[in-house]
């Protein structure tokens, strides 16, 4: 596609039950980012992708969080027993090279009430 | 790991005048440095990019330094616009093996009309 999309947009969702959010990257783009991004915070590093393979998962907050990505293109990232800490917008980004920076998506706004 | 430090936080300035955002980063190993503007609501995007070949580059009224001695690069915006306000994020990349992304925790710059 032409750019990096995300959906939902947005999702509600009630404390403990568990949300999946999915980017679908720009073609050809071989790395993926997952951000989350909290009300007036900056940008907090989740998982990074390289094709299928997720060499650094070290900013999932918990066991609670996974991601995966399939055929080194669509990524889904699972909460499992959502909290209310959870609640923010999730950004996804691709990159065909980190020389040539990324494309963030437009997020997903989660809100756990 | 890298360590991005960015400052200032928050800026305010009077439209017409110059607003210089700075950080400075830890791994000297990084060579790519972009800038991303994060309107309210919205994604952010690339703005600007240096790499570490290059001292300066400029892009009509946004510039970027890189002093790969201090370890620090900067962000200048001359002549400012209200539509220039913004939170802008610098990043430090190393795009050899494993392209780590570490983000600066953002500026939020106010442009006063």
């Amino acid at each position: 596609g032409a750019g990096v999309s995300q959906s939902p947009s947005n999702k509600v969702t009630e404390k403990g039950k568990d949300v999946e959010l999915r980017c679908d990257p720009i073609s050809g783009h071989t790395a993926l980012y997952w951000y989350r991004q909290s009300l007036g915070q900056g940008l907090e590093f989740l998982i990074y992708f390289q094709g299928n393979s997720a060499p650094d998962k070290s900013g999932l907050p918990s066991d609670r969080f996974s991601a995966e990505r399939t055929g080194g293109s669509v990524s889904t990232l699972t909460i499992q027993r959502t909290q209310q800490e959870d609640s923010a917008v999730y950004l996804c980004a691709s990159s065909s090279s980190a020389l040539y920076g990324y494309t963030f998506g437009s997020g997903t706004r989660l809100t756990v009430v | 790991g890298e360590n991005v430090e960015q400052h200032p936080s928050t800026l305010s300035v009077q439209e017409g005048d110059s607003a210089v955002i700075k950080c400075t980063y830890s791994d000297s190993a990084s060579n790519y440095f972009p800038w991303y503007k994060q309107e309210l609501g919205k994604r952010p995007q690339l703005i600007i990019d240096i790499r570490s070949n290059v001292g300066e580059k400029k892009d009509q009224r946004i510039a970027v330094t890189l002093n790969k001695t201090a370890k620090h690069f900067s962000l200048h915006i001359t002549e400012t616009q209200p539509e220039d306000s913004a939170v802008y994020f610098c990043a430090a990349i190393y795009s050899g093996g494993y392209q780590k992304v570490t983000f600066g925790i953002g500026t939020k710059l106010q442009v006063i009309p």
